[in-house]
């Protein structure tokens, strides 16, 4: 157990919609990074915060927006989803900047039908 | 840009042997780090290992343990006595030290540990 939790696990919906992926970080934890895993893309970076800034951001889509709250969990908000948007989400997180590791969380499988 | 290539998308090994997996990477940067990570079927990311570029001396955790070559920027990960439960998939990840703190991941080798 890495001490991130994601939620939900799964994720079924539908073409056009809408969805929102939640991750805690491990405690004293300051940066989140979201990462998506593809069968075609393989694992991506999307978007980086740290201490509720926006750090970087990599291969994200407009569609998708991301946010770091007070308490540091952060959210993935993805939108009008597409097929090829299916895929497994992770959240990881890390204590800072200073090239410390990144422990991952269980990941999200979201299915658009 | 980073890159990172797995060059061996499957590899397999008898149980209780040692096995390499090869990993080279692109870079201009002179400070970074590696990783090795393993996924298992249950598709969790677990650390394996890591390698800060300015230290010449190879990382090691138990069994697993990296040979670095700087300037042939390869990154290989040696698993010895290999067990049952190391088969999984094994991404190669590169991170800046400055700037940019996202991990760059190879394709992945898919480890089959034969009994």
């Amino acid at each position: 157990d890495s001490g991130v939790t994601q939620t939900p696990k799964h994720l079924i919906t539908a073409t056009g919609q809408r969805v929102t992926l939640r991750c805690s970080p491990r405690s004293g934890d300051l940066s989140v990074y979201w990462y998506q895993q593809s069968l075609d893309q393989g694992l991506q970076f999307l978007i980086q915060y740290y201490n509720g800034e926006e750090r970087a951001k990599g291969n994200i889509l407009e569609r998708f927006s991301a946010q770091q709250f007070p308490d540091l969990h952060s959210e993935l908000n993805l939108s009008s989803l597409e097929l090829g948007d299916s895929a497994l989400y992770f959240c990881a997180s890390s204590r800072g900047t200073s090239g410390g590791e990144q422990y991952f969380g269980p990941g999200t499988r979201l299915t658009v039908l | 840009a980073q890159t990172v290539t797995q060059s061996q998308p499957e590899m397999s090994v008898q149980e209780a042997e040692t096995v390499t997996l090869s990993c080279t990477y692109d870079t201009s940067e002179s400070d970074y780090y590696l990783f090795w990570y393993k996924q298992p079927p249950s598709r969790q990311m677990i650390l394996v290992i890591r390698q800060e570029a300015y230290k010449q001396q190879n990382a090691t955790e138990n069994r697993f343990s990296v040979n670095f070559q700087k300037a042939a920027k390869s990154f290989s990960l040696k698993i010895s006595d290999s067990q049952l439960g190391d088969a999984a998939m094994y991404f190669c990840a590169y991170r800046s030290q400055g700037g940019s703190e996202k991990l760059v991941f190879g394709k992945g080798t898919k480890l089959t540990v034969n009994p």
